[in-house]
């Protein structure tokens, strides 16, 4: 079964850049006509998508987070990275990794909360 | 802000059925999934494409698309149903993914 685990730093100040990993296990990485994900859930609110990864390199993003957000993947590790610039309070949420194929995100990572506060 | 909206929240009888909704218009031209989220938990893939379930959602659970809605339906709601639900498709671009605005389903 395929499991996807997020990890990063829990909390951090005003203006720092987020950076945070997920580990893909049980399941090929690199597998055609999956993307890889990071979707994020501020407290109490809907979800967000923030970008996807195609395990060549291949990226796209929300343009709502204009050019903040970079997402990347090490095959050698089956993870895949999130760095997210200049965050704010208003960032904190719960950070999902997901696989998808088109809009069918059909297995996620447990979330990792991130908490923005000075 | 969302490009697809859903009624904030709707409560159904213990054995009734219930019918949520996504309304936007890039569902003319993209299918949509949908997904449960239960409070502290990640969403889990409920239906997609015209109406498939993952394995293991049961088949009281379907989908289905009219012109900009689409409409996930509960035949036969249990208690464990209470969630929240929430739809996703691409933009009206096609160029991003979107999410619903989210139901919360209450059993009575």
């Amino acid at each position: 079964q395929l499991r996807l685990l997020e990890s990063g730093p829990g909390l951090m100040k005003p203006s720092e850049t987020l950076s945070l990993t997920c580990t893909v296990s049980g399941g090929s990485f690199s597998e055609t006509h999956y993307y890889w994900a990071w979707i994020r859930q501020a407290p109490g609110k809907g979800l967000e998508w923030l970008g996807s990864c195609y395990y060549s390199g291949n990226t796209y993003y929300n343009p709502s987070l204009k050019s903040r957000v970079t997402i990347s993947v090490d095959t050698s590790k089956n993870q895949i990275s999130l760095n997210l610039k200049s965050v704010t309070a208003a960032e904190t949420a719960v950070y999902y990794c997901a696989r998808h194929e088109g809009v069918v995100f059909d297995f996620w990572g447990q979330g990792t909360l991130v908490t923005v506060s000075s | 802000s969302s490009e697809l909206t859903q009624d904030p929240a709707v409560s159904v009888a213990l054995g009734q059925t219930v019918r949520l909704t996504c309304q936007g218009d890039s569902l003319r031209s993209n299918y949509a999934s949908w997904y449960q989220q239960k409070p502290g938990r990640a969403p889990v893939l409920v239906i997609y494409g015209k109406n498939n379930r993952p394995s293991g959602i049961p088949d009281r659970f379907s989908g289905s698309t009219s012109g900009d809605t689409t409409s996930l339906t509960i035949t036969g709601a249990q208690a464990e149903d209470e969630a929240d639900y929430y739809c996703n498709s691409r933009d009206s671009t096609g160029d991003i993914f979107v999410f619903g605005t989210g139901t919360k389903v209450t059993v009575l």
